[in-house]
């Protein structure tokens, strides 16, 4: 079925260096994508989102990048600092057209 | 509010018990979203609002789970006759008017379900 998913379930980085979350989906026909960042015990905190008609969008300290081509969607931080350790979560809203459909998330370490 | 409210924080139920869950979304916001998640892991989409009516109930177990919406009063989750894999953090989420389009989902804190 259609589903969106994570390459990597942990990701390990030194204070300072730059994170690349990946993420792919299978639906064609999402529109709409998010990244959520989720400390523990805690809601899941939006990031940044994007819509189809972009293939970059920038915020502070984050860029999110859509590749429609291979259903590919990442999530670029910059200068990743300690406060960044969490589960990042990808998430589309596929066939629904507002829930979204969430990944199964990636768990970021940031070491000092 | 600024910040979309859960009550309560925690829940505890024996095996059988009814739950209720509460939510008060962002002012203005049109929308409410409820997602359940297992494990800290994976979403799954439960039902939402279009104000006080029923949007979307895809993911709605019909036979134990209700949820309402009323005007001038938190949204509410409620589980008949709670069952042992009903253990999870309850989210609900709220967005604001879309015209035709998905918008952000603003979370809030989590509503965590144990059941006995």
């Amino acid at each position: 079925g259609e589903s969106v998913g994570l390459h990597l379930p942990t990701l390990s980085v030194q204070e300072g260096d730059n994170s690349i979350i990946n993420c792919a989906y299978s639906n064609s026909a999402s529109d709409y994508f998010i990244w959520y960042k989720q400390e523990s015990g805690k809601g899941p905190q939006f990031i940044i989102d994007i819509r189809s008609n972009m293939d970059k969008r920038q915020g502070q300290r984050v860029t999110v990048l859509l590749n429609k081509t291979v259903k590919h969607l990442s999530l670029q931080i910059a200068a990743t600092q300690p406060g960044d350790s969490a589960v990042y979560f990808c998430a589309e809203n596929g066939d629904s057209g507002y829930a979204l459909n969430f990944g199964k998330g990636t768990s970021l370490l940031v070491t000092p | 509010g600024e910040e979309v409210a859960q009550t309560p924080k925690h829940l505890v139920r024996g095996e059988g018990q009814k739950a209720k869950l509460y939510c008060a979304p962002i002012k203005g916001h049109s929308y409410v979203f409820w997602y359940q998640q297992v494990l800290k892991n994976e979403f799954k989409f439960l039902i939402s609002f279009q104000n006080e009516n029923v949007f979307d109930e895809t993911g709605m177990p019909k036979e134990r789970f209700s949820a309402k919406c009323l005007p001038n009063s938190p949204c509410s989750l409620e589980i008949q006759a709670t069952k042992l894999e009903d253990s999870a953090v309850y989210f609900c989420a709220s967005s604001p008017p879309a015209s035709g389009i998905t918008d952000t989902q603003y979370f809030g804190p989590g509503t965590r379900l144990t059941v006995l």
